[in-house]
């Protein structure tokens, strides 16, 4: 099955700096990688997804890269505020069952 | 509004008293997961359903039972619940389609069900 391992855990930066969130994979095969963010005591919520015949991916304030011959990928946020504070979780698919792998999370903080 | 809801949202219950976690889902989706979360290990996938009496296990399925009678429903069942299921649960459905053998697309989350097992 897939592999995904996420970096770091934590991350602290000052509102208004970029944050950057990697994440690796194992299956070669996989070709959709979401992110998810989840607020303190809430479900997680898609925030930004990337499918494999694309290398980059933007909305707004955050983007997703996407190397597929690395077989890594990472959300990049800028101009942080201090609502972006959350847990955020990459994705990725198992390249021979309908399942979906999960990174184990990055607690990000923006400080005011 | 569309929404997956789970019921109960908190339980505490003691080793071997069977609990059932119920999922509806008002989408018409056809995936449905449960995953459960612990601090440090992300979201692991437990049971997965791609239609109607189809089920097939994730990651971590010791332990679990699931059930696919109707397309809408998807319970969670602890036969006989042990400390070591003390987590949170979060049942989810999907919207999107598959490519390439994979999903794609956006699941949508329950609330989650916060369960303690003493």
């Amino acid at each position: 099955g897939e592999n995904v391992e996420q970096h770091p855990s934590t991350l602290s930066v000052q509102e208004g700096d970029s944050a950057v969130i990697k994440c690796t994979y194992s299956d070669s095969a996989s070709n959709y990688f979401p992110w998810y963010k989840q607020e303190l005591g809430k479900r997680p919520q898609l925030i930004i997804d990337i499918r494999s015949n694309v290398g980059e991916k933007k909305d707004q304030r955050i983007a997703v890269t996407l190397n597929k011959t690395a077989k890594h990928f990472s959300l990049h946020i800028t101009e942080t505020q201090p609502e972006d504070s959350a847990v955020y979780f990459c994705a990725a698919p198992s390249g021979s069952a309908r399942q979906l792998t999960f990174g184990s999370g990055t607690q990000l903080t923006v400080l005011p | 509004e569309a929404q997956v809801t789970q019921n109960p949202r908190y339980l505490i219950t003691v080793t071997g008293k069977k609990l059932t976690v119920t999922c509806s889902q008002n989408m018409n989706h056809e995936y449905m997961s449960w995953y459960r979360q612990d601090p440090g290990l992300g979201l692991r996938q437990i049971y997965y359903s791609m239609n109607v009496e189809v089920t097939d296990k994730g990651d971590v399925p010791e332990g679990y039972k699931v059930s696919r009678k109707e397309k809408r429903n998807f319970p969670l069942i602890l036969e006989s619940p042990s400390p070591n299921q003390t987590s949170l649960y979060f049942c989810a459905s999907l919207e999107g389609g598959v490519a390439g053998g994979q999903n794609t697309g956006e699941l949508f989350f329950g609330e989650g069900s916060r369960l303690t097992v003493l």
